[in-house]
This record gives structure tokens, C-alpha cells and sequence, in this order.
């Protein structure tokens, strides 16, 4: 069985600082992919950021960065100089190569402080 | 155009109601999705579509039929619902090519209610 984990329900961040959301994918694939995905209050899923498991480099994408930790099998979702539009539910989906589906874990609830 | 654009936004059904929900894109994905969400939820995989063929079914109770006309069409047809399926109806799409590292486009979603 494959299990993704976000340990943390909910997350708090002033406006202007650093927020790292954690999550964890136990697996026995070695070929997979992280994705992380906001959905704000429009409850639309938007794409924040992909990390690919066979690269040793980490994922970024402007203030959005992935800590990939693989012998923990950790994707950490890093937010730096958070805004009020960060605000959202952020969930970690992994895929595995060879399958359609993503698995979506519990989702952090992420909150910016003004 | 990258967009999942889903009708209609909202729905209030009874029990004894036949509705259907509608999904569309345009982007050439050949892989087609729904997922059902409750609140403060993650999404479930309901059915994947590849090719206009059903390729994932995650056991969904037969009250859920879904229909793939075409490439670029996902409908997803409801009977006798009872009201704990009453959540936001999720579709998604990805270009289904074997390219394992792309994402999922979702639309907005329809938010069911069954009374």
C-alpha cells in the first residue's frame, strides 16, 4: 500500500515570512512524481509545483520550493516571503510512473497573517 | 487554453432525480477524471477515462454512471442519489500519453447538493 501523509492540519504564516508544509510518501516505486496543488476558497486545484523522484535537484519555481528528501521519502513544500493570496489548502499528490492516478493526502490548511 | 471547464457550478437534486454533470476540455488530454470531494477533504478518485475507454472504476456505487462521448467531453450521469453524496464533484484532465510527470488540469467543480 502506498500512503501520503501531511502531518500538519493546519498552518499559520505572517505575511512577508517562510512557511515549510510537510508531507511523506511511503512507497516501494522508485519512478514516481510529487505534485503539489493549492485550492483556494474558488475550490479550483491550481499546480504550485512538480518534483520528479529520480532528480537529486530540488524543484523551484519562483518563491515555491520542494526540500525532496528521498531515502525519507519527504516532499517539503517550502513558501518564501508568503502573500495573503497564498492562503489556500495545499495537498501533495504523488503519481507513480505507469499508473493515471494521483494520490492526494489529507491537505494542510495554510493561513497568512497580516 | 488550459482550462476544465465544468457545468454547472451548482446543483440541488432530489432523491428521486436523474441530472447529469458535464465536463469539458480542450487542450487534446486523452485522460479524463472524476474525483469527489467533501468538505475540508481531500479529493477521491472516482473514474479515469483513457482514450474514451474506462480504465479506473475506485468501486463507485452503480448511482454514478460516467459517459466519455469523445476526447474532449466527460459527463458523469446521476440517479437515486442519497444525500451523502452530496460534496463538490471534481473533474480533471491529463495528457494520458505516458507522460508520468505532468499534472492534472482541474476545473472549478459542481457543487451537489441532494435533498
Amino acid at each position: 500500500a502506498q500512503t501520503v501523509t501531511q502531518s500538519q492540519p493546519e498552518m499559520s504564516v505572517q505575511e512577508a515570512e517562510t512557511v515549510t508544509l510537510s508531507c511523506t510518501y511511503d512507497t516501494s516505486e522508485s519512478d514516481y512524481y510529487l505534485f503539489w496543488y493549492k485550492q483556494p476558497p474558488s475550490r479550483q486545484m491550481i499546480l504550485v509545483i512538480r518534483q520528479e523522484a529520480y532528480k537529486q535537484q530540488n524543484a523551484t519555481e519562483n518563491r515555491f520550493s520542494v526540500n525532496f528528501q528521498k531515502a525519507a521519502k519527504s516532499f517539503s513544500l517550502k513558501i518564501s516571503d508568503s502573500q495573503l493570496g497564498d492562503a489556500a489548502m495545499y495537498f501533495c499528490a504523488p503519481r507513480n510512473s505507469g499508473t493515471y492516478k494521483y494520490i492526494f493526502g489529507t491537505g494542510t490548511r495554510l493561513k497568512v497573517l497580516a | 487554453d488550459t482550462e476544465v471547464t465544468q457545468t454547472p457550478k451548482h446543483l440541488v437534486m432530489g432523491m428521486t432525480n436523474k441530472k447529469s454533470l458535464k465536463c469539458e476540455q480542450h487542450m487534446g488530454h486523452r485522460a479524463m477524471y472524476w474525483y469527489k470531494q467533501k468538505a475540508k477533504k481531500p479529493p477521491e478518485l472516482m473514474f479515469v477515462y483513457s482514450y474514451e475507454k474506462l480504465s479506473i472504476n475506485e468501486s463507485v456505487p452503480s448511482r454514478f454512471s460516467p459517459e466519455c462521448p469523445n476526447s474532449s467531453l466527460l459527463n458523469l450521469h446521476l440517479h437515486a442519489l442519497q444525500p451523502e453524496d452530496s460534496a463538490l464533484y471534481l473533474c480533471a484532465s491529463s495528457p494520458g500519453d505516458r507522460t508520468w510527470n505532468t499534472e492534472a488540469f482541474f476545473g472549478q467543480g459542481t457543487r451537489l447538493t441532494v435533498v
